[in-house]
């Protein structure tokens, strides 16, 4: 069964400087990853898909399958980058056609000091 | 506005009384899903289907049926509600396109008393 762990509850930067959240996950397949936000009281947001390789808000994340990892970076953090951040592993066909279980980490509270 | 809308925002409810939370989606997506969010625990998925009339059970499906009869629709129902099922409850909606990701709605808030 697929599986995704965020080790840290939570992490505290000073504005300006890096963050990275962590995400790894164990599936022996080709799964899809994806960083969901979730900013105080309000719904969760897709922010980044791996397959798209894109930059959301300054936020990069590179699938490493060796490692297993899924990191999500940003080289400045923002106070506005203050929320909770998820991993989450869906599985697919080759065809892209998802299984339909989409699976979350624990999630991590970014909190950004001024 | 292409939108998840779940209703009602806020619920308490006793012990044992039968109720359902009603999820709506206007983006024509096969698939749906229902989550609930506890703290330290994350994002558990409940129930999830791909299609009308096509339901599967996810992680923590105890204690909950639902219902796939028009595509738009996906009610989640608690047949005798128990105090370990107060939580916050998410519906999300997707296309059968993994990369497209999930979009959810706004949530309910479920306090069983």
């Amino acid at each position: 069964a697929q599986r995704v762990t965020q080790p840290e509850k939570l992490l505290s930067v000073f504005k300006g400087a890096p963050v990275e959240l962590k995400c790894n996950y164990s599936y022996s397949g080709s799964p899809e990853l994806f960083w969901y936000v979730q900013y105080s009281r309000q719904r969760l947001q897709l922010l980044l898909r791996h397959i798209s390789r894109e930059s959301i808000k300054g936020f990069t994340a590179d699938l490493n399958k060796g490692e297993t990892s899924f990191h999500l970076k940003k080289p400045f953090a923002q106070e506005e980058d203050s929320a909770m951040y998820y991993c989450a592993l869906s599985l697919s066909n080759a065809g892209g056609t998802s299984y339909g279980k989409l699976t979350f980490g624990q999630g991590t509270i970014l909190t950004v000091h001024p | 506005e292409a939108q998840v809308t779940q209703n009602p925002r806020y619920l308490i409810t006793v012990t044992g009384k039968k109720l359902t939370v009603t999820c709506s989606q206007n983006m024509n997506h096969e698939y749906m899903s229902w989550y609930r969010q506890d703290p330290g625990l994350g994002l558990r998925q409940i129930y999830y289907s791909m299609n009308v009339e096509v339901t599967d059970k996810g992680d923590v499906p105890e204690g909950y049926k639902v219902s796939r009869k028009e595509k738009r629709n996906f009610p989640l129902i608690l047949e005798s509600p128990s105090p370990n099922q107060t939580s916050l409850y998410f519906c999300a909606s997707s296309s059968r396109l993994v990369n497209y990701g999930y979009t959810f709605g706004s949530g309910t808030r479920l306090t069983v008393v």
